[in-house]
């Protein structure tokens, strides 16, 4: 059974970066057949796929365009986990975070609980 | 990027109900095509992929249906449990984009 666990800081000054870690357990980063993902939700953009990180023979990343020029996920392999970066953050990034395994059939399989971050000064 | 479009966005029923809720994509998607429920303060749950395959563990009163760019999920007997809000989502093409839901409510 795959599970996800997030952690971070569920506070963010407006300028600075969001930074959150998913680890991984019952299957692999590195996994050949898996994507691992970045979803937000909030009430203004609804739900909004982020962006991704998976291992075919190397390493591929996809972003939305929305956030591609302030974006960085990250694979650790040596902990099983991967991270998300979010540069430069304003108000509108206030949403509740969601890492997710993309698996078989292009399907969004498992998620974490979700992590509500607050960019407040 | 692909947008997804559902109808309608909030939808009254009771139990026992048959409910239907219809997804339409901008452009062909095959069946790249899932829906997800979610219930307040917690995470989408996948109920359906690849436009009609159920995914284990979820009730078969949940079906779906469609190809190209209409697409309907259908729970043929409502249950207390399915008051939720439901979401459709393609995985055709990046970015995968998402539906705005549907709010089932209780009449």
């Amino acid at each position: 059974q795959v599970q996800l666990q997030q952690s971070g800081p569920g506070l963010v000054k407006p300028s600075q970066t969001l930074s959150l870690t998913c680890v991984i357990s019952g299957d692999s980063v590195s996994s050949n057949s898996a994507a691992w993902n970045w979803i937000r939700q909030s009430p203004s953009r609804g739900l909004e796929w982020l962006g991704r990180t998976y291992y075919r023979s190397k390493w591929y990343n996809d972003y939305a365009e929305s956030v591609k020029s302030r974006i960085i996920i990250n694979p650790d392999t040596s902990k099983n986990q991967f991270s998300l970066q979010l540069k430069s953050v304003t108000l509108e990034d206030t949403a509740v975070y969601y890492c997710a395994r993309r698996g078989n059939a292009y399907k969004f399989d498992y998620w974490d609980q979700g992590t509500l971050v607050t960019v407040s000064s | 990027d692909i947008q997804m479009t559902q109808s309608p966005s909030s939808l009254s029923a009771s139990v026992g109900d048959r409910v239907t809720i219809t997804c339409r994509a901008s452009e062909s998607i095959s069946n790249y095509l899932n829906w997800y429920q979610q219930k307040p303060g917690r995470a989408p749950k996948l109920l359906i992929y690849t436009a009609s395959s159920l995914q284990s563990g979820v009730p078969s009163r949940f079906s779906g249906s469609g190809s190209g760019t209409d697409f309907t999920l259908t729970i043929s007997s409502l249950q207390p449990e399915d008051f939720a809000t439901y979401y459709c989502q393609q995985s055709y093409s990046t970015p995968d984009t998402f539906g705005q839901g549907t709010k089932l409510e209780i009449k």
